[in-house]
């Protein structure tokens, strides 16, 4: 699976949106980009996926570049409880297994 | 909605004894994943099965070993466990192998 760059850290304003970038340059064409969230040691919670186009669910949009080398997470209206460790991860559409790297923790400031 | 359980959701061991993990999916769900999380450290993957068949392993130490039941339930058996041990054991369930994963709870287990 292809490597995936997240800063480590950053903060945001409660009720502001928040926009977490990452970089996937050598993603391969078959690659999904899946983002996951884990607040304080409990079990990674999914957000959303996609695979070329843009994405929108009740939690977040995922807006991917045109030439899939980066993706930005958007979370439109942080709160308090949105606070965690976020992370971006690229898997294959037969793959199995995700690897999870650093992610960037978020911190929501009242 | 019905998630993944897993029990115990703590569980304390001395060094050297043993451990069973278990592991309860999403119901219809077919593939089970387990996961390792250190103090500090990000998840990481130890093995998954599909239908029963081992489907993929990761870094999983020999002194462990899984496997998935036909009701699709898996136990992850933990031998001679030591200090390094201690850590968050995350379990996933998924339709199938290559749709998306669901995350349990977690066990968190404590060697001493």
């Amino acid at each position: 699976d292809a490597k995936t760059t997240q800063p480590p850290s950053m903060d945001c304003a409660e009720g502001r949106a928040a926009n977490l970038p990452c970089n996937h340059s050598t993603i391969s064409g078959n690659e999904y980009v899946y983002w996951y969230r884990q607040i304080h040691s409990q079990g990674p919670q999914y957000i959303i996926h996609g695979l070329k186009n843009n994405e929108t669910n009740e939690m977040a949009s995922l807006i991917i570049t045109e030439d899939r080398k980066s993706s930005t997470l958007i979370l439109p209206h942080a709160t308090l409880r949105d606070t965690a460790v976020y992370y971006c991860i690229a898997r294959k559409a037969a793959g199995n297994k995700l690897t999870f790297g650093g992610g960037t923790r978020v911190l929501v400031k009242p | 909605a019905a998630g993944v359980i897993q029990s115990p959701r703590h569980l304390i061991k001395e060094k050297r004894e043993t451990a069973t993990l278990k592991c309860y999916p999403i119901p219809r769900h077919d593939t089970v994943y387990w996961y390792q999380q250190g103090p500090g450290q990000d998840p990481q993957f130890l093995i998954s099965f599909y239908e029963k068949m081992q489907s993929d392993k990761g870094s999983i130490p020999d002194r462990f070993s899984a496997q998935q039941f036909s009701d699709y339930h898996s136990e992850l058996n933990m031998s001679s466990l030591e200090l390094g041990d201690s850590a968050l054991y995350f379990c996933a369930s998924s339709p199938s192998s290559q749709e998306t994963q669901y995350f349990g709870p977690g066990t968190r287990l404590l060697v001493l």
